[in-house]
């Protein structure tokens, strides 16, 4: 069964400052997905990645793949406060069954 | 449509009760996908709807969950004799096809159970 992991669960930031969120999984797989989450609201697409060093980068995130060490980033740059939300990473099974982590809440504060 | 529709948005019924939750997945969308999402938790894969092929099953918790597409479309997931267990945000998601890559997300139907 592929587990995947999120660490840490709970972040608040500070404007201004850069912070990391880990995504670890347990089986092979070079497909992981990130995923934001405003309160009350459905998932919404960051990115995707497809291979081992992918990296992609959009405004203050940018997300890492290293499938080698069955592991994910995705790093915040200068947090502003419209990042607040949670965040999720899921990785395939088998081609479409995507398993996700628990989430990442993330509260920016002045 | 231009996105994932579900709908109700909310519902509450009674222990004991059947519901029914629909989704309107987005137009040329071959794969449907159901998620269940529990207060604070991550996400749990229920069902999944690929073209005309058989439906993986394998996430449904229990004989009382049931779902059916039909015309690969509009799809529907039925719960019988609800309990209170059974409360919680249920995600569809639909995709071009399997293997296709990310999910786009409808907006959820929030299922309490009294």
């Amino acid at each position: 069964e592929l587990k995947v992991e999120q660490n840490p669960l709970f972040l608040s930031m500070q404007e201004g400052k850069n912070y990391t969120i880990y995504c670890n999984y347990s089986t092979t797989s070079d497909r992981l997905y990130w995923y934001r989450q405003d309160p009350g609201k459905s998932l919404e697409s960051l990115f995707v990645l497809l291979s081992n060093g992918a990296v992609k980068q959009e405004g203050r995130l940018m997300a890492s793949l290293d499938t080698k060490a069955r592991l994910s980033t995705l790093h915040i740059t200068a947090a502003v406060h419209d990042l607040s939300a949670t965040y999720f990473c899921a990785v395939d099974l088998n081609d479409y069954k995507l398993s996700f982590g628990a989430g990442t809440t993330v509260t920016v504060r002045a | 449509g231009a996105g994932v529709s579900q709908s109700p948005s909310n519902k509450v019924t009674e222990k004991g009760k059947d519901v029914e939750l629909r989704c309107d997945p987005i137009s040329g969308h071959t794969a449907l996908y159901w998620y269940r999402q529990s207060l604070g938790q991550g996400l749990e894969f229920l069902i999944y709807f690929q073209g005309n092929s058989a439906p993986d099953k394998s996430g449904l918790p229990s004989d009382r969950f049931s779902a059916e597409r039909t015309g690969g479309s509009v799809s529907t997931l039925t719960i019988q004799r609800t309990q209170q267990e059974d409360s919680a945000v249920y995600l569809c998601a639909s995709s071009l096809g399997a293997g296709a890559g990310e999910l786009f997300f409808g907006e959820g139907s929030r299922l309490t159970v009294l």
